[in-house]
């Protein structure tokens, strides 16, 4: 079974636009992370943002922001006042507790922003 | 700032040779790992290692192995590469104390 899942495949939005990537995850480990990275067509990975499973917040860093729904197992990936730098691949990824420190990731999403 | 270094961007090789993908980190990190990342598919783990000399297989390691001799190289071996593992491979490293995991730049692999 998939463990994240991420349904879009591509993306468009608008420049100055806020837009949502969406990302689902399935664990029976009470104990877990979720993390986004960002991937620009030069190939780097780019860590984002991370939550943890305890967090009572939802994690934000400057424009990026995690929509945490613990109870439907989401973990979307808020980008307010998109930038044209914002173009790239954006992979949700999950780390269980039980399965140390390896990182499971989702397929992906390609995000274009339009002028 | 944590630098993982990978040491050829782009490699051509040949099907049926034997292909060493090396992968240094210089920050002391336990942890290292090799995913491979094919489109649609995301990245997927081919093999990861909590500390030197131990290797733990990831989900997809037939046909690779891996070396870790010394705590700052991790080191991805293709016995006899065939064409299906053509693709972009990615090292990475995660200290005790870190959450994130940090990446090297990639290794786009052609098996011709």
């Amino acid at each position: 079974a998939q463990k994240i899942t991420q349904t879009q495949p591509g993306m468009f939005v608008q420049e100055k636009e806020a837009v949502t990537l969406d990302c689902t995850y399935d664990t029976s480990d009470p104990s877990y992370g979720l993390f986004w990275y960002k991937q620009p067509s030069s190939g780097e990975m780019i860590f984002l943002i991370y939550q943890g499973s305890y967090d009572q917040q939802n994690a934000t860093e400057g424009r990026y922001s995690l929509n945490f729904q613990k109870a439907r197992k989401s973990a979307n990936l808020v980008i307010s006042a998109s930038q044209l730098g914002d173009s790239a691949m954006y992979f949700c990824a999950m780390r269980e507790a039980h399965q140390g420190g390896k990182l499971i990731f989702g397929q992906g999403t390609e995000l274009s922003v339009k002028p | 700032d944590v630098k993982v270094t990978q040491s050829s961007r782009y490699l051509v090789k040949r099907t049926g040779e034997k292909v060493f993908l090396e992968c240094v980190q210089d920050m002391d990190h336990e942890n290292m790992f090799w995913y491979r990342q094919d489109p649609g598919l995301g990245l997927r783990l081919i093999y990861f290692s909590y500390d030197v000399k131990m290797k733990e297989k990831g989900d997809i390691p037939e046909g690779y192995s891996v070396s870790r001799e010394k705590k700052e190289r991790f080191s991805l071996i293709l016995e006899s590469a065939s064409t299906n593992q053509t693709s972009m491979y990615l090292c990475a490293s995660r200290g005790l104390l870190d959450e994130k995991l940090f990446f090297g730049s990639g290794t786009q692999l052609s098996v011709l």
